[in-house]
């Protein structure tokens, strides 16, 4: 079992939808939680953090986390087609070198068609 | 604007050859972190430092080698490079431990 899944997709949305991004992670010890933006052949870009239940707004975007059933999920509103690209889901990792280490899941595909 | 610069942006070069793959960072952050991707897959941590002179191998075995003499800087070595290395080398830096973070934009290596 990987550590941090996503569903590779395609998703697939309309322009204007809601888009539901969805990440499961194996060690219930993390603490912080992050969703990066990865246009095709550039680097990811952090676009929302959360570190606590519940849900953490900022613009379109809103991050759900539900540490008891370890999932964290990403949802877009308003979805645009600049908004087409990989969405990669990324788990602090704990451990005795305390790093801050992140874990990447594969990441998944959104297309918004206009 | 970037924080964090990696050059060169793209290198094509022959198998044997002597590589060295730059990251610096403007930001003074202590952790920096090395990534490997290849296409359509998942980002696999080969190298991280917490500091100057502290550095560690990550999860995917890589033959490559790092050195942190600088704060802000944190070179990738490959002594002869192979047709495996072919691949996008991702570096990063963060603040604190539960920070997100920033990513450089990447070289991307093809040996031929």
């Amino acid at each position: 079992q990987k550590e941090v899944e996503q569903n590779s997709g395609p998703l697939s949305v309309p322009e204007g939808a809601i888009a539901s991004l969805n990440c499961t992670y194996s060690d219930r010890g993390s603490q912080s939680f992050f969703w990066y933006r990865q246009y095709s052949g550039k680097s990811p870009e952090l676009i929302m953090f959360i570190y606590s239940n519940g849900d953490k707004e900022d613009g379109r975007f809103t991050a759900q986390l539900n540490k008891a059933s370890q999932y964290v999920s990403l949802l877009i509103r308003d979805s645009q087609p600049s908004d087409s690209a990989t969405y990669l889901c990324a788990v602090n990792r704990q451990g005795s070198s305390n790093t801050g280490k992140l874990i990447f899941g594969q990441g998944t595909t959104l297309q918004v068609k206009p | 604007e970037a924080d964090i610069y990696q050059t060169p942006r793209y290198l094509v070069i022959g198998t044997g050859k002597k590589i060295t793959l730059e990251c610096s960072q403007t930001m003074g952050h202590d952790k920096m972190y090395w990534y490997q991707q290849d296409p359509g897959m998942e980002l696999h941590l080969i190298h991280y430092s917490y500091g100057v002179n502290s550095t560690e191998k990550g999860d995917l075995s890589s033959e490559s080698t790092v050195s942190r003499i600088r704060t802000e800087h944190f070179p990738l070595t490959l002594e002869s490079a192979r047709p495996s290395h072919t691949s996008q080398y991702l570096c990063a830096s963060s603040e604190y431990e539960y920070s997100g973070y920033t990513f450089g934009s990447g070289t991307r290596l093809t040996v031929v």
